[in-house]
């Protein structure tokens, strides 16, 4: 079983466009993040939600917004796409951010290409 | 600041030989880990090593910590064909994110 899934795995579109990227874990973690990797595969940390709440908000645009109808899903809405916006993005889920800080289970990734 | 950059960023070796990489950081930490990304994947986690801990193995995988330098070294045994991937140093400090370096790329040569 998938343990943490992303979908679309490819994502083309055109600038403008607002666009999703849907993650669910099955491994009944409290914390779950959305990352980006750029050309450089530098991996920046975007959002993490915690049962829910939003407890970390990098200094993204805010035409990214992230979403969670439940522990197990967080999913990623970004408005008005631009060329910069291009870059792999990473969904991942951990245990107890507030205790302790365990590993990252990561998804398999969403290229995102914005023309 | 950013933290958890690694060193080199770029290593080949043959087949057999250790591979050896650095990650060097700025602030405090909880404890550092280190995660294989192969290409076109997801990040994969390794070994997790804690501020208070200075070696840690795990297969043919050693992870030493020195918190006085702020660095910390992954080193690769008797490397396989298979090692071939990019690889990633994460510090987490307390109350704070998750900060990746870089990353070094590994290239094992059959």
């Amino acid at each position: 079983d998938t343990a943490v899934s992303q979908t679309p795995k490819y994502l083309v579109t055109q600038m403008g466009n607002d666009k999703s990227i849907k993650c669910e874990q099955n491994l009944g973690h409290d914390t779950m993040y959305w990352y980006k990797q750029d050309s450089k595969k530098f991996l920046k940390i975007m959002f993490s939600y915690n049962n829910k709440e939003l407890i970390i908000n990098e200094t993204v645009p805010n035409r990214f917004s992230p979403k969670s109808p439940d522990k197990a899903h967080l999913n990623l809405h970004i408005n008005s796409l631009e060329l910069g916006d291009s870059a792999v993005y990473f969904c991942a889920s951990s245990q107890e951010r507030t205790r302790d800080h365990y590993e990252q289970y990561f998804g398999p990734g969403t290229r995102l290409t914005v023309t | 600041s950013q933290q958890g950059e690694e060193d080199p960023q770029a290593l080949s070796i043959q087949e057999g030989e250790n591979a050896t990489m650095n990650c060097s950081y700025k602030t405090s930490i909880n404890n550092l880990q280190w995660y294989r990304q192969n290409s076109g994947r997801g990040l994969v986690h390794l070994i997790l090593i804690r501020s208070n801990e200075r070696e840690k193995h795990s297969g043919r995988l050693r992870v030493t910590l020195d918190t006085s330098k702020k660095s910390s070294s992954l080193l690769i045994t008797a490397s396989r064909a298979a090692d071939t991937a990019s690889y990633f140093c994460a510090t987490i400090g307390y109350g704070q994110n998750f900060v990746f370096g870089p990353g070094t790329r590994l290239s094992v040569l059959p």
